[in-house]
């Protein structure tokens, strides 16, 4: 089945340590999206790739960095996490059209300590 | 700019009644609607959207919204609940075609909504 993969499910890091979260897909869409979701609060966009174009959301810190090597993987490195950054991290792919489906991975889970 | 009001942080229910996740928005440019579920430790998944034409659209587990344009509003509604539809609810907007943001999604808070038997 075509879908949207996150490893590791679980990352536990620890304070300034930098940490990378990966996402594979086999939909080959060209957009990849990634949310930061907080406990009981709406997914955030960090930023999104439209193929190798790269967006940047604004209140996104420099914290968050991405790579997107190629159309199945997109990563996101963190480079020094912090105690706030603790957080489910939520990968999603769409067709490159308003009114797309976002199909969103299971999430990578991060606990920083 | 978009923003998104779920009027609803968490909605318990018994089985089998009905029940009702509101969700406003505002936006100055014309929008898409969505609503997504995301079940316990998963990611989100979509239950269903309005792009054009009947304001009433319909998933296929009996959930179903109505976009209400002088309200600005995309209600969800279910006749009758299951255990299985304990999840959290997110209504989110897009811009529609001509819009600089394609395929962004801005999403309300969330509503959790818990079925007790």
């Amino acid at each position: 089945d075509a879908m949207v993969i996150q490893n590791p499910r679980y990352q536990v890091t620890q304070f300034g340590k930098p940490v990378t979260l990966s996402c594979s897909q086999t939909l080959n869409h060209n957009v990849m999206y990634w949310y930061q979701q907080k406990s009981s609060q709406a997914p955030k966009l960090l930023f999104h790739y439209y193929d190798k174009d790269f967006n940047n959301e604004a209140d996104t810190p420099d914290n968050f960095q991405s790579r997107r090597p190629n159309t199945s993987f997109c990563f996101l490195d963190i480079r020094s996490p912090g105690l706030g950054d603790a957080a489910m991290y939520l990968c999603a792919t769409s067709r490159p059209h308003s009114g797309s489906e976002q199909f969103f991975g299971p999430g990578t889970r991060l606990t920083v300590l | 700019a978009q923003s998104v009001t779920q009027l609803d942080s968490q909605v318990p229910v018994f089985e089998e009644a009905p029940v009702e996740l509101r969700c406003n928005y505002s936006s100055s440019v014309s929008v898409y609607l969505f609503w997504y579920v995301q079940y316990p430790n998963q990611g989100l998944q979509l239950l269903l959207k309005y792009l054009s034409g009947s304001t009433l659209v319909e998933s296929i587990n009996g959930f179903e919204a109505e976009f209400n344009k002088s309200q600005t509003s995309f209600h969800l509604r279910k006749p009758s609940v299951h255990i299985s539809d304990t999840a959290e609810y997110f209504c989110a907007v897009s811009e529609s075609p001509g819009g600089t943001s394609y395929g962004k999604l801005t999403f309300g808070q969330g509503t959790i909504l818990t079925v007790h038997p």
